[in-house]
């Protein structure tokens, strides 16, 4: 799997847009790009995925670069709530059980 | 539909003590995976499954086993607890139809402590 760099913390005020920037320079063209979070104490929670197409959901948008090296995660009006670890993820999609492998994400806090 | 459950939700061992840990999961998931997460760290594989009656290593297996007996359930042993698996251990399933095969549903954790 492609090794991905995220920086270790950031903050954002409520209701403005947090951007969560995510390099993966390594990426191969048949890994996705997948976005947990985990708020505290809790499970993660799957957000957004993609391969090459901006998507967006009711979460979030996830914005990858023309050369895929790199992509942002944006929720467009944080909320307090939103306040947690967000993980970037690159992986093949495979039949043979999925293996994620998180590594230490940001920490976004949302301040009032 | 509860999703992903976990029991028990803390318990706190003596070295050398063993206990099983139960995860269940109501949405007919092929998949199901047994992660650890560690203070200040993120999650890593203990052992998958990918299918009944089937399991595999992951990042980290020793120390643990596992069962898979029947599609819902997935189950975590320890046989001889030790203060190192001082942990929250994750529980979590997907789906292998759709493409979903990365999207995990994950329960809420179970807190041990080893002393």
């Amino acid at each position: 799997d492609a090794k991905t760099t995220q920086p270790p913390s950031m903050d954002c005020a409520e209701g403005r847009a947090a951007n969560l920037p995510c390099n993966h320079s390594t990426i191969s063209g048949n890994e996705y790009v997948y976005w947990y979070r985990q708020i505290h104490s809790q499970g993660p929670q799957y957000i957004i995925h993609g391969l090459k197409n901006n998507e967006t959901n009711e979460m979030a948008s996830l914005i990858i670069t023309e050369d895929r090296k790199s992509s942002t995660l944006i929720l467009p009006h944080a909320t307090l709530r939103d306040t947690a670890v967000y993980y970037c993820i690159v992986r093949v999609e495979e039949t043979s059980g999925s293996r994620l492998t998180f590594g230490e994400g940001t920490q976004l806090t949302v301040n009032p | 539909n509860a999703g992903v459950t976990q029991t028990p939700k803390f318990r706190v061992l003596k070295t050398g003590q063993s206990m099983t840990l139960l995860c269940a999961q109501d949405m007919n998931h092929e998949y199901m995976y047994w992660y650890r997460q560690d203070p200040g760290m993120g999650l890593r594989l203990i052992h998958y499954s990918v299918g009944e009656g089937t399991t595999a290593k992951g990042e980290v297996p020793d120390g643990y086993n596992v069962s898979r007996l029947k599609k819902q359930n997935f189950l975590l042993g320890l046989e001889s607890a030790a203060p190192s698996q001082t942990s929250v251990y994750f529980c979590a399933s997907s789906s292998h139809s759709g493409g979903a095969y990365n999207e995990q549903f994950f329960g809420p954790g179970t807190r041990l402590t080893v002393l």
